[in-house]
């Protein structure tokens, strides 16, 4: 079956970086993209960016352009999201989710990881 | 950037009733458009994808609808565990990007 798993949560300084893992089970992990999608506490669901596992290829959403990287490693299939210079708005729930694009662009996101809570506070 | 908007916020109803979620889209998303489901503490559900298409596992009583700039995701007699949070998304190839509606609360009147 197929299963996300991610890293455990995180407490950040503002100003610091995070990166948060998504280690990927039950399917080739390179016939498919990993979207990344946040949820501050109490709100709604926010896409931060794609990464294909095919080809590298990446899309980001503009307001975190300059700050999130993502990357994977096809060889333990695991994905990486990296986000620099955080603020307490980034405080929230980070999920990583399979996304049945694979070449240029996000498509359907099905399953899901269990979310990493990371907060920013001083 | 692609906005959707949700309506009711919130949708007041009893087990077996019918629950018509809506959402719209700022302009023409064709049939790119998702909703799931979310329950707390919980990640979200894939229900329907393209617009109309049941995902793996989910039951029949869920039905998605529309096109273009209209969608609508019908739930035809509340289950206990249907109670939640729902949402819309949309895709599109340019630019490429994804966005989810704001979502809409279906709680036990």
């Amino acid at each position: 079956q197929v299963q996300l798993v991610q890293s455990g949560a995180e407490v950040k300084k503002p100003g610091a970086s995070v990166k948060v893992s998504c280690k990927a089970s039950g399917y080739t992990f390179t016939s498919y993209g990993i979207s990344w999608v946040r949820q501050a506490p109490g709100q709604g669901l926010e896409w931060m960016g794609w990464i294909s596992a095919y080809n590298g290829n990446t899309n980001y959403a503009q307001k975190l352009q300059g700050r999130v990287t993502m990357t994977t490693d096809t060889s333990t299939s695991t994905a990486y999201m990296e986000l620099r210079s955080l603020r307490s708005d980034d405080t929230a729930v980070y999920y990583c989710a399979r996304d049945s694009g694979n070449i240029a662009a996000a498509d359907t996101i099905d399953y899901w990881g269990q979310g990493t809570l990371v907060t920013v506070s001083s | 950037e692609i906005v959707l908007t949700q309506s009711p916020a919130t949708l007041s109803l009893s087990p077996g009733e019918r629950a018509t979620l809506s959402c719209r889209a700022s302009q023409s998303v064709s049939s790119y458009l998702a909703w799931y489901q979310q329950k707390p503490g919980q990640a979200p559900r894939l229900l329907i994808y393209d617009a109309s298409n049941r995902a793996t596992g989910i039951p029949a009583r869920f039905s998605g609808s529309g096109s273009g700039t209209d969608f609508t995701l019908t739930i035809s007699s509340l289950e206990p565990e249907d109670f939640a949070v729902y949402y819309c998304q949309q895709r599109s190839n340019w630019p490429p990007e994804v966005t989810f509606g704001p979502g809409t609360k279906v709680d036990i009147k």
